[in-house]
């Protein structure tokens, strides 16, 4: 599965845009780009998946340039709730047989 | 939306004792389910993966005997950690898929395992 980068860590505001890049050089042709978002001592909450170019639903949006080599997970006006660990991964959406490879995840600290 | 039961969600117990942690899929079938392990601080690290009617596949370290886990069904995974003691105290989470694909994996709320 392809590797990813993310930074380790991100400071913002309530009420401001938060942008966190995720780095797959090596993508495949059949893989997909998901992100999860991590509370504290719970399991990882599924936020937008998308393939190329731009996925919008109701909590975030995921631009995904032509290379498909990076993505942008956006959270739009974030809240004190937003601070969590996001976790970008990448791999095929098949029919579930392959786990999910975890890196290190990017924590978000949305101060007042 | 697909939800995954995690239970306990929170288990404190004695060295010695032996620990079961069941997974549901409440609204799905999943053929294969995955347990992860977390440490404070750190990212999910995949333990084994869950075969319905076979074996489970183990990763590298992960001791399969301490570790047991069943797939009695096509909607529940148990890992039950043996004869626990402090070390075994952790954060252990499961996930699955749908078997009919298409779909992001999906995870459980957790369990905090506590040794004394």
């Amino acid at each position: 599965l392809a590797k990813t980068t993310q930074p380790i860590s991100m400071d913002s505001y309530e009420g401001q845009e938060v942008n966190i890049t995720c780095s797959h050089n090596n993508i495949a042709t059949n893989d997909y780009i998901t992100w999860y978002q991590q509370f504290p001592s719970q399991g990882p909450r599924f936020i937008i998946q998308g393939y190329k170019t731009k996925v919008t639903n109701e909590v975030a949006s995921l631009f995904i340039p032509a290379d498909r080599k990076s993505s942008t997970l956006s959270l739009p006006r974030v809240s004190l709730s937003d601070t969590a660990v996001y976790y970008c991964l990448v791999g095929p959406l098949d029919t579930g047989r392959r786990a999910l490879t975890f890196g290190s995840g990017t924590r978000l600290q949305v101060q007042p | 939306g697909a939800v995954v039961s995690q239970h306990p969600s929170r288990v404190i117990c004695k060295s010695g004792t032996s620990v079961k942690i069941e997974c549901r899929s409440l609204d799905f079938q999943a053929t294969t389910m995955f347990w992860y392990r977390q440490f404070p601080k750190k990212s999910l690290m995949l333990m084994a993966t869950s075969n319905e009617g076979s074996k489970a596949t183990y990763e590298q370290g992960v001791e399969k005997d301490k570790f047991l886990i069943n797939h009695a069904s096509l909607t529940l995974s148990t890992l039950t950690v043996t004869s626990a003691h402090p070390e075994d105290s952790s954060f252990y989470i499961c996930s699955a898929r749908d078997d009919r694909g298409g779909q992001p994996q999906h995870f459980g709320d957790g369990t905090r395992l506590s040794i004394l």
